[in-house]
């Protein structure tokens, strides 16, 4: 059973936020939220990871709950550059586990 | 930036050859992985590495071997390839130690198809 589940597809309008939601409801103490975007044809890119606080990077925030049984990535202003699939992933120390990621469609 | 290549980028091939795909990282990193990835589904572990003359299996089932004679080379063999070897095979690498600053490089991947 995967992890980590999101929804499957998401539209955004350019210049607005986006939030992607992730629901990880099996997490331990110790994993770390990771978030990563896929672009057709690559290799997936790191974005953004955590453990319990919140956290901004230049790329976009991320906000834990506080039982940590789900999380949001916020992208504040979508372009059409971020046009991608994004997961949601648990990192336990041995191994990331990837979800079926959402992707994510920006509207011109 | 993210110093990771794997070649070929594309692969066709028969039913039956033996082939490798190739990863190597610049980085000095000494956790290496191997997933398989279908069109539109999750990335699954096949394989992944400590280090120097360290391999693992990963959660999903795979035919496939990997060796680990150096730390920048972490290599796929298949001995005999099948259509259902048909995949998306991406390889990526992480610094070993501290897990809050742990992160993924990935390379660009390989398509395997087999005939």
């Amino acid at each position: 059973d995967a992890k980590t589940t999101q929804p499957n597809s998401m539209e955004s309008n350019e210049e607005e936020p986006v939030h992607l939601p992730c629901n990880h409801s099996t997490i331990s103490g110790t994993d770390y939220i990771h978030w990563y975007r896929q672009l057709p044809s690559q290799g997936p890119e790191y974005v953004i990871h955590g453990l319990t606080s919140n956290v901004n990077n230049r790329m976009a925030s991320l906000a834990i709950a506080e039982d940590r049984k789900s999380s949001t990535l916020i992208l504040h202003r979508a372009t059409l550059r971020d046009a991608a699939v994004y997961y949601c992933i648990l990192n336990t120390g041995n191994q990331f586990y990837f979800g079926t990621g959402t992707s994510l469609t920006v509207i011109p | 930036e993210a110093d990771i290549y794997q070649t070929p980028r594309y692969l066709v091939i028969g039913t039956g050859k033996k082939i490798t795909l190739e990863c190597s990282q610049t980085m000095g990193h000494d956790k290496m992985y191997w997933y398989q990835q279908d069109p539109g589904m999750e990335l699954h572990l096949i394989h992944y590495s400590y280090g120097v003359n360290s391999t693992e299996k990963g959660d999903l089932s795979s035919e496939s071997t990997v060796s680990r004679i150096r730390t920048e080379h972490f290599p796929l063999t298949l001995e005999s390839a099948r259509p259902s070897h048909t995949s998306q095979y991406l390889c990526a690498s992480s610094e070993l130690g501290n897990r809050g600053k742990e992160k993924l490089f990935f390379g660009s991947g390989t398509q395997l198809s087999v005939l």
